[in-house]
């Protein structure tokens, strides 16, 4: 059971926006910045979006993040094949004194 | 260009130990944290701790304290992860990665070490 808490899933099409969400504490989201990373099938984890809402060089605008309280959620507009992927947030947790995990959601392109 | 190579990928016995390297480029290796990250098959991303290249300050995730023992050798550059003896439930992958200056970001990963404990 992860402490930050994710969709397993989410269906979309090309074009279409997504938004997965992660749901999590005071002592996480609620108090640290949130990242997300993107896994692409058989390959290693890529930072997508830092301090909740910045995208590091190179990662299209068509990638967005947003909290509120001890949520978040990443939003993929204009949605493409490529990006078929599992998406996992992760924030810093006060508690257990280091970074917790989402379970990762994994996004299916329709 | 920044780069983290890893090491390549292993096959053990369980009770052997072993010891797994990250070898940065492109950047000061000494100035930034360096993550360990574990994925079971299957399964999703699990941290296991950070350490400090400059002056090995390590902490680790309460699930792999004294399970693991992460180490670095600046002088070289490179990044330890390492087992005194191995369990079945060790395989997996291991990934390290570079971390950012914002919020424990993990800004640059490595490509894994695939690391299989088998009988």
């Amino acid at each position: 059971q992860s402490v930050l808490t994710q969709p397993p899933s989410a269906p979309g099409t090309p074009g279409q926006r997504v938004t997965i969400s992660c749901s999590g504490s005071s002592s996480n989201i609620g108090s640290n910045p949130v990242n997300w990373y993107q896994q692409l099938p058989g390959t290693a984890p890529k930072l997508l979006i830092y301090s909740n809402n910045q995208r590091p060089s190179g990662v299209p605008d068509r990638f967005s993040g947003s909290k509120s309280g001890t949520s978040a959620s990443l939003a993929i507009s204009g949605l493409q094949s490529e990006d078929e992927a599992d998406y996992y947030c992760a924030a810093w947790d006060d508690s257990l004194n280091g970074v917790v995990f989402g379970g990762g959601t994994k996004l299916t392109v329709l | 260009e920044v780069q983290l190579v890893q090491s390549g990928a292993e096959v053990k016995k369980p009770g052997e130990s072993l010891k797994i390297s990250c070898k940065g480029s492109g950047y000061s290796f000494t100035s930034y944290w360096i993550g360990w990250v574990r994925q079971m098959p299957g399964k999703g991303l699990e941290w296991m701790g950070i350490i400090y290249p400059g002056d090995s300050d390590t902490r680790y995730s309460p699930s792999f304290q004294g399970q693991v023992t992460m180490s670095a050798d600046k002088s070289i550059s490179t990044a330890y992860l390492q087992w005194s003896s191995l369990k079945a439930s060790d395989t997996a992958m291991y990934y390290c990665a570079k971390q950012g200056v914002s919020g424990y970001e993990l800004d640059y990963w490595g490509q894994g070490t695939l690391v299989t404990v088998s009988s």
